[in-house]
């Protein structure tokens, strides 16, 4: 089956690093864009970055120099390392593939607070 | 960076009626433009791309058309499952960005 799962989110407090994982099934993430969005509560839908198949990323002014896209073939799996967090990080980070996002995880929360 | 500007906000449409939702780019993002629709605890599901394709297995009372800078979602006859948030999305230039969201809801 292809499919997206997420881990990673909890609570962090401000200032602090969390790294999010998007496990893929079913297909090569190196094969692929592969992006994360994010959706903070109530809010609409933000992208935060993509990684191409060819290794080059790119960021949303809101998270450049704090995250960092990669991705492990071996693992088949897409990362997404997040420092100095803030409150208005908090959401639910969604993994999707491809150009447009054709396929999409369930998710993961992240909640910056003290 | 492009800025999305969907409208109107809130759609409320009666079941079996048409709805019209709009979003306009910045600037021309050519027909690389797509629509998502997202229900309440849901990921967003692509509907159509490249302006005006729908995506496998999304129904022909979806249809989308533009480019450059003037895109329409056009639901040709609401149906119950219809009802939800959708957005638009460019992906021609770098940072991507969406639009704040059309809902449509029942009327």
């Amino acid at each position: 089956e292809v499919q997206l799962v997420e881990s990673g989110g909890g609570l962090i407090q401000p200032g602090g690093s969390l790294r999010l994982s998007c496990a893929a099934s079913g297909f090569t993430v190196s094969s692929n864009y592969m992006s994360w969005v994010r959706q903070a509560p109530g809010k609409g839908l933000e992208w935060v970055s993509v990684i191409h198949s060819g290794g080059s990323t790119h960021y949303a002014d809101s998270v450049m120099g704090r995250f960092t896209i990669s991705r492990d073939i071996s693992q088949n799996t897409l990362y997404l390392q997040m420092n100095s967090l803030r409150a208005e990080d908090t959401a639910v980070y969604f993994c999707a593939r491809e150009r447009p996002m054709l396929l999409w995880g369930q998710g993961t929360l992240v909640t910056v607070s003290s | 960076e492009i800025v999305m500007t969907q409208s109107p906000a809130t759609l409320s449409v009666s079941p079996g009626e048409r709805a019209t939702l709009s979003c306009r780019a910045s600037q021309s993002v050519s027909s690389n433009f797509a629509w998502y629709q997202q229900k309440p605890g849901q990921a967003p599901s692509l509907l159509i791309y490249g302006a005006s394709t729908r995506a496998t297995g999304i129904p022909a009372r979806f249809s989308g058309s533009g480019s450059g800078t003037d895109f329409t979602l056009t639901i040709s006859s609401l149906q119950s499952e219809d009802f939800a948030v959708y957005y638009c999305q460019q992906y021609n230039n770098w940072p991507w960005t969406f639009g704040q969201g059309t809902k449509v809801e029942i009327k």
